[in-house]
Order: C-alpha cells, then structure tokens, then sequence
C-alpha cells in the first residue's frame, strides 16, 4: 500500500496566523491519465471528514479562500493563509492513484 | 443535494456478519462509485472499498476476504457486510458519494458498531 505521511501531527495555533500541512507519499501519484490524485480532507470535531481540495488544488464548492492545495509527485502540501476558529479539527490527504486508496495519519490543528 | 444516511446494528457479536447500508437521497445512483470507509476510535481513516452502481466492486485487499459491497439501484441503497469480526473492526462507518479517485465528496454521518459479546 501506498504510505502517506504527514507533518506535523499536531499543529497548535494563534487565530490569523498562516498554517501549513505537509504529506508526502512513498510513490508517486501521478496516475496514467496525467492526473495527480491528492485529496485534502478537513474533520471537525465530533463529525464526517469534508473534502476541502482535490487533485492537488482544486477547492471544492462552499471552501473559503483561504484554503489551498499545491505539489506534485510525491510531495504536496495544504496551506490556509488565515486561521479561524471554525477551522479546528484534523486533517487528511488522501491518495487516489493507487488502490487500495489511503490516507495520511492526520494532523490536529488546535487553536 | 445529495445527502447519505448509514443504518445499521450498533452492536455486532465477534465471530458474526457485520451488516450497513446506506441510503441515497437527493439524488440517483448513476454515474458514480459509492464507498466504505471506516474509522476505529481516536484513529484514523480506512478506505474499505467501492462499488460503481452498475455493480463493479473494489475492494481493500487488507479486508477482501471478508468484506461483500452491493447496490440495489431501485431502492437508491447500497450495502457492506463484514464477515466474521473481532474487536478490531470496531469502528465509526461511513458511507461516502465517490467521484472517482478524486475521494468522497458526500459522506453520511457514520455509524458507530461496536463488536462486542
């Protein structure tokens, strides 16, 4: 199976500041139609995983902004450029190139 | 808009069959895979397998020997069992809207089961 690892697992921040979320995967995911299929999904407290970004950096509808997806290959990252409240819970990339389809461990982003 | 609901016992004896489904509103199953995925307390995300409404199905090779996904287009539902669980299996299941690879972009709410005697 394809490991996805991501850093930091614990990201403790200050309303407003940046945020930055690393994942890298031990294959490329670069699949045979061109496309990457890196995943970014956000999981509030207490409820189901939301897709935020797919294919590296496409935002999904209803995504504020501040939200951002960008890499290739094996190395992608998540950025939000201004943390609000709402944005506490865990994150999660997800690979679709490779099945059987995985996700990385997650990171906790407290404020 | 597309919304899933996962229905299921919440308490499953070791050794048994597991049994979920999820029901599809707001919209038809075609054209799209409809997923499993499962999440064992404070840990993270399995993806357990797919089934693209014509009746194809995917599954995690880590659970294949186990793991039966089916769609009944006319009751717009789909459906997971699990044979034989241990405690291993307990976990938050979630059924999830697939665009292809590009992951779930509907999830239901999940389902806590529990596998207990």
């Amino acid at each position: 199976d394809v490991v996805m690892t991501q850093s930091p697992l614990s990201l403790p921040l200050t309303l407003g500041q940046p945020a930055s979320i690393s994942c890298r995967s031990s294959q490329s995911l670069v699949y045979s139609d061109g496309n990457t299929y890196l995943n970014w999904f956000q999981q509030r407290p207490g409820q189901s995983p939301r897709r935020l970004i797919y294919k590296v950096s496409n935002r999904d509808s209803g995504v504020p902004d501040r939200f951002s997806g960008s890499g290739s290959g094996t190395d992608f990252t998540l950025k939000i450029s201004r943390v609000e409240a709402e944005d506490v819970g865990v994150y999660y990339c997800m690979q679709g190139t490779h099945w059987p389809w995985t996700f990385g461990q997650g990171t906790k982003v407290e404020i | 808009q597309v919304q899933l609901q996962e229905s299921g016992p919440g308490l499953v004896k070791p050794s048994e069959t597991l049994s979920l489904t999820c029901t599809v509103s707001g919209g038809s199953l075609s054209n799209y895979y409809w997923s499993w995925i499962r999440q064992p307390p404070g840990k993270g995300l399995e993806w357990i397998g797919y089934i693209f409404y014509t009746g194809s199905t995917y599954y995690n090779p880590s659970l294949k020997s186990r793991v039966t996904i089916s769609v009944d287009t006319s009751k717009n539902q789909f459906s997971l069992k699990v044979n034989s669980v241990t405690a291993a299996d307990t976990a938050m299941y979630y059924c999830a809207r697939t665009g292809g690879r590009a992951g779930g972009d509907h999830w239901g709410q999940g389902t806590l089961v529990t596998v207990s005697s």
